[in-house]
């Protein structure tokens, strides 16, 4: 139990358009998920977090109108990384959390290349 | 105080020595601790998570000592194997929030 998917798993787009990745969770609902940064041979950023329903709250020095958040549903958010730079490639990884313990669920991660 | 210092940075072991990843952290509202480990190019796997009403927590081969008194925690894996190279990461999570705090990480290597 306790699986998230995220789609896609790697994606190349140009630099100027934009790419939505989404995050589901298979098994069970997620009050909320959360949307994490990671650098090569680095350490989980926190982006965001994602309530149903609701405004995503974004960390301080995330830039809320480049990577929108929407949680549609309590089995699905989707991060859309608009006018994406080659300075926005990174690995992108959700994590979905029951609220009814303290464990998050990660996702698989998402490859984002920007040419 | 709202880090999570994890050390070391990189760790090299022998097949079935046991290897030590330790943390700690300032902020006294941290009540639950979980550690992860990651493959290359793919999510965080919870391995194991402590409250701070314990000292210490046993899941097969992966053991966490908690010291309250000093804001350290760390994880011992036993019987160490090749298939436990990985990047492991502890967190930290305040009550209420739910958000994590992940340290730096630690990549370990166990040689054959």
């Amino acid at each position: 139990g306790a699986v998230v998917s995220q789609h896609p798993s790697w994606v190349i787009c140009k630099s100027g358009t934009s790419v939505k990745i989404e995050c589901r969770s298979l098994d069970f609902q997620a009050t909320t998920m959360f949307w994490y940064r990671q650098f090569p041979k680095q350490s989980l950023m926190l982006m965001a977090t994602s309530n149903e329903g609701s405004k995503a709250t974004y960390e301080q020095g995330v830039e809320k109108d480049k990577f929108l958040i929407n949680h549609a549903s309590l089995t699905l958010s989707t991060l859309t990384v608009t006018s994406a730079h080659p300075e926005d490639s990174s690995f992108y990884i959700c994590s979905a959390f029951t609220g009814t313990v303290y464990e998050q669920y990660f996702g698989p991660g998402t490859r984002l290349t920007v040419t | 105080q709202q880090q999570v210092k994890q050390s070391p940075q990189s760790l090299i072991v022998q097949k079935g020595g046991i290897p030590i990843i330790n943390c700690a952290y300032e902020n006294t509202a941290f009540d639950y601790f979980p550690w992860y480990q990651q493959f290359p190019g793919k999510g965080p796997a919870l391995l194991i998570a402590i409250r701070p009403d314990v000292s210490e927590k046993k899941e097969g081969r992966f053991t966490i000592s908690f010291n309250k008194s000093a804001k350290q925690f760390s994880l011992h894996i036993m019987d160490s194997q090749p298939g436990d190279s990985a990047t492991y990461f502890c967190a930290a999570s305040k009550g209420g929030t739910y958000k994590y705090i992940f340290g730096t990480g630690t990549r370990l290597k166990v040689l054959a």
